[in-house]
């Protein structure tokens, strides 16, 4: 089966600095990967979506990187600030239904 | 439209008896999706509907637990004899699917507990 890896320590840097996330994927070979954000006792929230034939994609101070040779995905926040502390989830849509890993979360500290 | 709506959004029950969650989606949206969520896990797939048709349900999911569409609009979700195990916080997406990757939205959840 399909399996979405991502890490499952918490990740806490320093504001203003580049927080960098992992997403791994094995038996699959996705058409796009989606990027979610997700505070607490709340629903996930939409960030990007990246397609198989494109290796970058940036949305203000997000990056999201795929390689599809690798099975991952990175996702960058530049200019970290402590309201980008949430946990952060990669999607995949494997058979047409969306699947997530388990998450990241994200600590910045000022 | 203010998004997709789930009521109620705490739902506390004793172990044994029935509850029903109701999913609002997005109204043009055709496709509905369940999750379950436990601390510290990604929302773990339970079944999706395209318009009113069940097309996917997870071989995870127990047979106390069933879903329904009708005319393709809002969603239900009920679990038969509840049991502790059960406690977790149950999200709705809709998408307006189109045969490549859309973005899903999500409700704020149910959360349950199950005493």
């Amino acid at each position: 089966s399909q399996k979405i890896e991502q890490n499952s320590e918490a990740l806490n840097i320093q504001e203003g600095k580049t927080a960098t996330l992992t997403c791994n994927y094995t038996n699959y070979s996705p058409a796009y990967l989606q990027w979610y954000r997700q505070d607490p006792g709340r629903g996930p929230v939409f960030l990007l979506l990246i397609r198989e034939n494109e290796k970058e994609k940036r949305k203000e101070r997000l990056k999201v990187t795929f390689d599809t040779t690798l099975k991952q995905s990175l996702f960058h926040i530049t200019a970290s600030q402590p309201a980008d502390s949430a946990t952060y989830l990669c999607a995949l849509a494997p058979y047409n239904k969306l699947i997530f890993g388990a998450g990241t979360r994200l600590a910045v500290h000022p | 439209d203010t998004g997709v709506s789930q009521n109620p959004r705490h739902k506390i029950t004793k172990r044994g008896q029935n509850v029903t969650f109701r999913c609002d989606p997005i109204s043009e949206h055709n496709r509905l999706y369940w999750y379950r969520q436990t601390l510290g896990q990604g929302p773990e797939f339970l079944t999706y509907f395209q318009n009113e048709a069940q097309l996917e349900k997870s071989r995870l999911l127990s047979d106390r637990f069933s879903a329904e569409r009708p005319k393709g609009s809002f969603s239900t979700l009920e679990i038969q004899r509840t049991e502790q195990g059960d406690s977790a916080m149950y999200l709705c997406a809709s998408t307006l699917w189109r045969g490549d990757g859309t973005e899903a939205f999500f409700g704020q959840g149910t959360r349950l507990t199950v005493v």
